[in-house]
């Protein structure tokens, strides 16, 4: 079975540049998670995903951040514009209804210059 | 809110040494709890789980028990290798809205 697929793997971008990764969750799972993991530090949720409908988007930067999980799969996250401080790596997972585990895809590591 | 500690590396073992990485966590109603461990260059990868008060999970020798009455579910190793070298994240996931909450992240380094 194949796990969470993300894209690219690396992206180096100049500040000011609007960026987009991409994340095909793992077949079935309905829950959806986009995480941003800081240098050091353990992920944080930007937002979720129940199918195509975003049921928690508190921590996202609405500014500048945006997602969408179009017919409940596949997913997109952007930044517009992408400044110094979103260098980080932008983390998707998925994970069936209820109380289970998550499952990470390996992650899109951003570096804006 | 919801939240996870977990202690602050690095931790630093020789091989065959005991590990314990300690976790608390305060969560409402009844979270699930895992632990979850980076490899260099690697995504997460689940290790282990618990869904509920006193459930043991274990995984690649390692062992961890969901203690309600002290909010812990604390990740033990009997003997670590040289491999176990990584990232381990405590993390829950609440049973109330489905949210899932990492601690910081502890690096454990082991010695030959």
């Amino acid at each position: 079975e194949a796990g969470v697929v993300q894209s690219p793997r690396y992206k180096i971008i100049e500040k000011k540049q609007p960026v987009a990764f991409w994340c095909n969750p793992i077949s079935g799972h309905n829950t959806l998670y986009w995480y941003l993991q800081n240098l050091g530090q353990g992920p944080e949720l930007l937002i979720r995903y129940e199918n195509e409908e975003a049921v928690d988007d508190s921590q996202l930067p609405k500014d500048r951040f945006s997602a969408e999980r179009l017919k409940g799969v596949d997913s997109t996250l952007k930044i517009q514009p992408a400044e110094l401080g979103d260098s980080a790596v932008y983390l998707c997972a998925s994970s069936l209804e209820g109380n289970t585990e998550a499952f990470f895809g390996q992650g899109t590591r951003l570096t804006v210059v | 809110g919801d939240s996870v500690t977990q202690m602050e590396g690095p931790v630093t073992l020789s091989e065959e040494a005991f590990l314990t990485i300690n976790c608390t966590y305060t969560a409402t109603g009844y979270p699930s709890l895992f632990w979850y461990v980076q490899y260099p260059g690697e995504g997460l990868q689940l290790l282990l789980k618990a869904t509920k008060a006193d459930d043991k999970g274990s995984n690649k020798g390692f062992e961890a028990t969901y203690r309600k009455e002290t909010t812990s579910f604390h990740l033990e190793k009997g003997s670590v290798q040289v491999s176990d070298s990584a990232v381990y994240f405590c993390a829950l996931r609440t049973s109330i809205d489905d949210k899932i909450i990492f601690g910081k992240g502890t690096r454990l380094h082991i010695l030959p």
